[in-house]
């Protein structure tokens, strides 16, 4: 696609219950990458996808959350168990490099994710 | 210690002042540095990068990179009011780590 497509752009969801955030990056990007801003704060690295692998998890912040890409394109981030701390804007960004971070990425409009 | 830190500000300058925002970071093997620009409620949106020491200028925008300090700088010249956001340093050996950011305020 011409951009970075996340959905759904608004999730409001009962602590508790799980829910699956997408992302469809740039055709032929190869990195992905899912950052969490929590209101006011900067991004936080959750995790990195080169190809289908996932080279590094570290940034996911507990077992509750988990993500795969599939065919080197379309990414889910899933959130079991949400609490109320999860709630955050999720964005997603894609780069056309194979090494993690040496070009530039372009980020999708974001997930706004509310836990009540 | 966070991997990359930014002073969170706000920073306040005068309409057509130059604006200076630092970034430092921690790991040496970083190799490559990107400012983003992100406007109250959108997505960040790439100003430049810089990978070599020195200076890079793309039109107001001068990013300085200083390996040995492990510092990363942007000024903005002739700073505009549509110039205020908040400004996002990241760095990256691997995985691009992003810094907390620094609200600017320009004033008219």
């Amino acid at each position: 696609g011409a951009g970075v497509s996340q959905s759904p752009s608004n999730k409001v969801t009962e602590k508790g219950k799980d829910v699956e955030l997408r992302c469809d990056p740039i055709s032929g990007h190869t990195a992905l990458y899912w950052y969490r801003q929590s209101l006011g704060q900067g991004l936080e690295f959750l995790i990195y996808f080169q190809g289908n692998s996932a080279p590094d998890k570290s940034g996911l912040p507990s077992d509750r959350f988990s993500a795969e890409r599939t065919g080197g394109s379309v990414s889910t981030l899933t959130i079991q168990r949400t609490q109320q701390e999860d709630s955050a804007v999720y964005l997603c960004a894609s780069s056309q490099s194979g090494r993690p971070g040496a070009n530039v990425l372009t980020f999708g409009a974001g997930s706004r994710l509310t836990v009540l | 210690q966070k991997e990359v830190e930014q002073n969170s500000g706000p920073l306040s300058v005068p309409e057509g002042a130059i604006a200076s925002l630092n970034c430092t970071y921690s790991d040496r093997g970083s190799q490559s540095f990107f400012w983003y620009r992100q406007y109250s409620g959108k997505s960040p949106e790439l100003i430049m990068f810089i990978y070599s020491n020195g200076d890079k200028e793309d039109g107001r925008f001068t990013a300085q990179l200083n390996k040995a300090s492990q510092y990363v700088s942007l000024l903005i010249r002739d700073s505009q009011p549509s110039d205020s956001a908040t400004y996002l340093c990241a760095g990256t050996g691997g995985k691009l780590i992003f810094g907390q950011g620094t609200e600017l305020s320009v004033k008219p």
